[in-house]
């Protein structure tokens, strides 16, 4: 089993939709957890962190379930600009970054 | 603040020779690099952690003869490629910590794309 799992899509929503991603890991010692967007044969770029209270900024909302293992994503008021690939990303410990494939996600307009 | 650059952006060599990759961290002093590689469709790989003037830690079944890794100073790490082959083609890219929000967060370079004919 993978450690970082994700559905690779891809997601094709209208402008405006509004989109869930799912991720869950293996680990359970695992200490932190992350978004990462990554644009075609671009590096990533973080998101946002992601707490066990859950964590808005703006259109974007993250939720950590620590029991389930499982991590999600929801973008409300779908962009253009969302067109990407989304990472989830958990933090072994020392720095040790464990990336998922990602998450492709096309918004139409 | 917490920009790392990445020379070269995009590399074409012949099959058997070395290439060599740096990362630099511009604003900020890294204590810690990482290097990734990144095959189409496939999700970041990690494939050595570097701490300046000390040797690197390579990830299991990485080779360290093969991708020698030199951190020469708090600001410089390079990754070298050595004896090619097309089979390391793929996108690497390297990270820092240490910068100004977060001393954990890791701030990624934009990458090299190495093809190897």
């Amino acid at each position: 089993r993978k450690e970082v799992e994700q559905d690779p899509g891809p997601f094709n929503v209208p402008e405006g939709a509004t989109v869930a991603f799912n991720c869950t890991y293996s680990n359970s010692a695992s200490q932190s957890f992350f978004w990462y967007r990554q644009d075609c044969r671009k590096e990533p770029k973080l998101l946002m962190s992601v707490y066990s209270s859950g964590n808005e900024d703006g259109r974007f909302t993250a939720q950590l379930n620590r029991a389930s293992q499982y991590i999600s994503l929801l973008i409300r008021d779908s962009k253009l600009s969302d067109s990407a690939t989304y990472l989830c990303v958990v933090n072994r410990g020392q720095g040790n970054l464990i990336f998922g494939k990602g998450t492709k996600l096309s918004v139409k307009p | 603040g917490a920009v790392v650059s990445q020379h070269p952006s995009r590399v074409i060599c012949k099959s058997g020779t070395s290439v060599k990759i740096e990362c630099r961290s511009l604003d900020f002093q890294a204590t810690t690099m990482f290097w990734y590689r990144q095959f189409p469709k496939q999700s970041l790989m990690l494939m050595a952690t570097s701490n300046e003037g000390s040797k690197a830690t390579y990830e299991q079944g990485v080779e360290k003869d093969k991708f020698l890794i030199n951190h020469a100073s708090l600001t410089l790490s390079t990754l070298t490629v050595t004896s090619a082959h097309p089979e390391d083609s793929s996108f690497y890219i390297c990270s820092a910590t240490g910068g100004p929000q977060n001393q954990e967060t890791q701030y990624f370079g934009p990458g090299t794309r190495l093809l190897v004919l």
